[in-house]
């Protein structure tokens, strides 16, 4: 079965911090990458999404990394914000016709202030 | 511009009954995916439609069916339900192709089986 392993399931940082998110994947068939960032009662919203031709992608205080050859991405997110304070899910998903994202299970990000 | 609606945003209901939810996507957009969240499994791809077919269909029993509309609103329903059908149920809409259009997600209806 396809996964994409995410870790760690929570993660406690203090403001001003770095949080590090990671994930891992199977399927080589993957191409493209999203984090989305979900607040409690709201849907997953894209935070944003690298595709494998690059090996780091930043906008504003975050920054994915990719590692194609050990099928890894991870999300750092700088100078964390009492505001960044949700739940994070990397995807992945392949760019053929069978598209559909396979997501990870998810990190409970808390920033203290 | 209005985002993604769902309806109800809460539903319980009991084992057997079937339910039916529904999804407006940002207008303009024709691609309408659904998907299930729950605190074990976490997100999961149910379907997505475009122009009123079913394009793609993640592994799902065939108690879960959806439908797009010419205007493309969606609806997705579950029959026969079961405990483990209980859920927070996500659409998300995106401009024709969620594999290069940004999707958007709604709220979600919360499901809840008795």
């Amino acid at each position: 079965q396809q996964q994409v392993k995410q870790s760690p399931q929570s993660l406690i940082v203090q403001k001003g911090g770095i949080s590090i998110i990671n994930c891992a994947y199977e399927n080589t068939a993957f191409d493209y990458f999203p984090w989305y960032q979900q607040f409690p009662g709201k849907g997953p919203a894209l935070l944003i999404a690298i595709r494998p031709d690059v090996s780091e992608k930043k906008e504003g205080r975050f920054t994915i990394s990719f590692n194609k050859s050990a099928k890894q991405f991870s999300l750092h997110i700088m100078d964390s914000q009492p505001g960044d304070s949700a739940t994070y899910f990397c995807a992945a998903g392949p760019m053929g016709s069978n598209y559909k994202l396979t997501f990870g299970k998810g990190t409970l990000l808390t920033v203290n202030p | 511009k209005a985002g993604v609606t769902q309806t109800p945003r809460y539903l319980i209901k009991t084992r057997g009954q079937q339910v039916t939810l529904s999804c407006s996507p940002i207008s303009g957009h024709r691609s309408v995916s659904w998907y299930q969240q729950t605190p074990g499994q976490g997100l999961q791809f149910l379907f997505e439609y475009f122009s009123e077919t079913q394009r793609n269909k993640g592994n799902f029993p065939g108690r879960f069916s959806g439908r797009q509309f010419s205007n493309s609103r969606s609806e997705m329903n579950v029959s026969t339900l079961e405990l483990g059908d209980s859920a927070l149920y996500l659409c998300a809409s995106s401009l024709a192709d969620p594999r290069t259009d940004t999707q958007y997600f709604g709220p979600g209806t919360r499901l809840t089986v008795l």
